[in-house]
This record gives C-alpha cells, structure tokens and sequence, in this order.
C-alpha cells in the first residue's frame, strides 16, 4: 500500500540551529500539505501545495520556517533560526485534488 | 463512560462494547469530513470520510453519522478492540477552492481487555 514517507523521524536540534524536513508524498498525489501538531492537539497547516505551487501559506511563520516542492513531487519544509517554541511533530500529508489526506509518520522535532 | 481530561476528552469502554465518538463542526459550509486515528508517536489515519450529501457511511466495524442541522459528527466503531485505543480526530473542509481540513480537538479513546 502506497505511503507518505519522511524523514528523519526524529530531530533534535539546538535554539538557532537550521533544521530540515523532507517529505515524499504518495505518487500522483498533486496536493501536499506541512502540518503542526503540538501534543494533545489536532494538526495545524502550515502550508499548501498543488503541484509545485504553494497555495495556501497564510499560516507559515514566513520569518523563520520556508518550504519549497521544486519538482512538484517530494517536498522540503525549514526553520531557521529553530526556536524553542517550535518542538513539536510536523506532519505532511498528501491527496488527490478531491479526497482524503494520507499522512505520513511525521518528524518528531525538539529544540533544545 | 466520557469525561474530560487535562489535555483530551476520553471515553474509556470494555473489549467488545460498541464505542460512539462525537464531534462538533464550526462551518456549516463545510462539504467533506473525514475522521483520523492517531496512535502514540504516529501520523493521522485515514479511518472513514462522508460528504455533506450524505448522513451515514459504513466502513469495516465503523460507521459515520452526519447531521448537518446541529453541525455533528460521529464515528461508531462496533465491538471495540485493545487495537482501537487511540487519539480520533474529526476534520472538516469547506467548499471553496483549495480548501484546506480544520481538525477537531480529539477524543483519547482507552479498551480495557
């Protein structure tokens, strides 16, 4: 069964460090998202895409966190500087146009 | 029974009872909802979904109820198992666009053996 992979799945990184997450969504799938999950609450999107186009990043922290899918396949999502605020999981999940989102096992991220 | 916990409402039952999971949507134009398990340490998911066209769909043991009239959601999972105990979210997306899911806050459901 086809599944959004990421990596790493762990991350620990100290306050002001660059930190980097890479997602590869299910094939065909043109819609991927970056979501926010801090323990005990339900995923925050950070970002859209369809196809290589983000449409929706009105949630980003533009100063800091930057997400790109040059090719309109597999996607990187960075924070930099990291701050201590940002330990959390992040997620990506990816659909069809209509339809679910499939996610993948996230990246487990705390800043030290 | 349910009660409210320090993060999560939970619903703790036996192996074996049927388990009922509500949600309250905010969007009454919301067209699609779709209902996630989470366990520890892992990604959402993908349970069950049901289009705003429709008031019930039944999947393998679980089945999802929708009244649009008082914006609610509910999952039924039939003869529960240890393996059920999880996080279940709701989501909802609206109809415009690129529109993207609003998640519920979660229920922490607990199976006793």
């Amino acid at each position: 069964e086809a599944e959004v992979a990421q990596s790493p799945r762990y991350k620990i990184t100290e306050k002001s460090q660059a930190v980097a997450f890479w997602c590869d969504p299910i094939s065909g799938h043109a819609t991927l998202y970056w979501y926010r999950q801090i323990l005990g609450q339900g995923p925050e999107l950070l970002v859209q895409f369809q196809d290589e186009s983000v449409v929706d990043d009105s949630q980003l922290p533009k100063d800091r966190f930057s997400a790109e899918r040059l090719k309109g396949v597999d996607s990187t999502l960075k924070i930099q500087p990291a701050e201590l605020g940002d330990s959390a999981m992040y997620l990506c999940a990816s659909s069809l146009e209509t339809g679910g989102q499939y996610f993948g096992p996230g990246t487990r991220l705390t800043v030290t | 029974g349910e009660s409210v916990g320090l993060h999560l409402p939970t619903l703790s039952v036996q192996e074996g009872d049927n388990s009922i999971i509500n949600c309250a949507y905010s969007n009454s134009a919301s067209d699609y909802f779709i209902w996630y398990k989470q366990e520890s340490g892992k990604g959402p998911q993908f349970i069950i979904d049901i289009r705003s066209n429709m008031d019930k769909r039944q999947g393998q043991r679980v089945t999802v109820l929708l009244n649009k009239t008082v914006k609610h959601l509910s999952l039924q999972i039939a003869a529960t198992q240890p393996g059920d105990s999880a996080v279940y979210f709701c989501a909802e997306r609206g109809n415009s666009g690129y529109s993207t899911l609003t998640f519920g806050k979660g229920t922490m459901l607990l199976v006793s053996p």
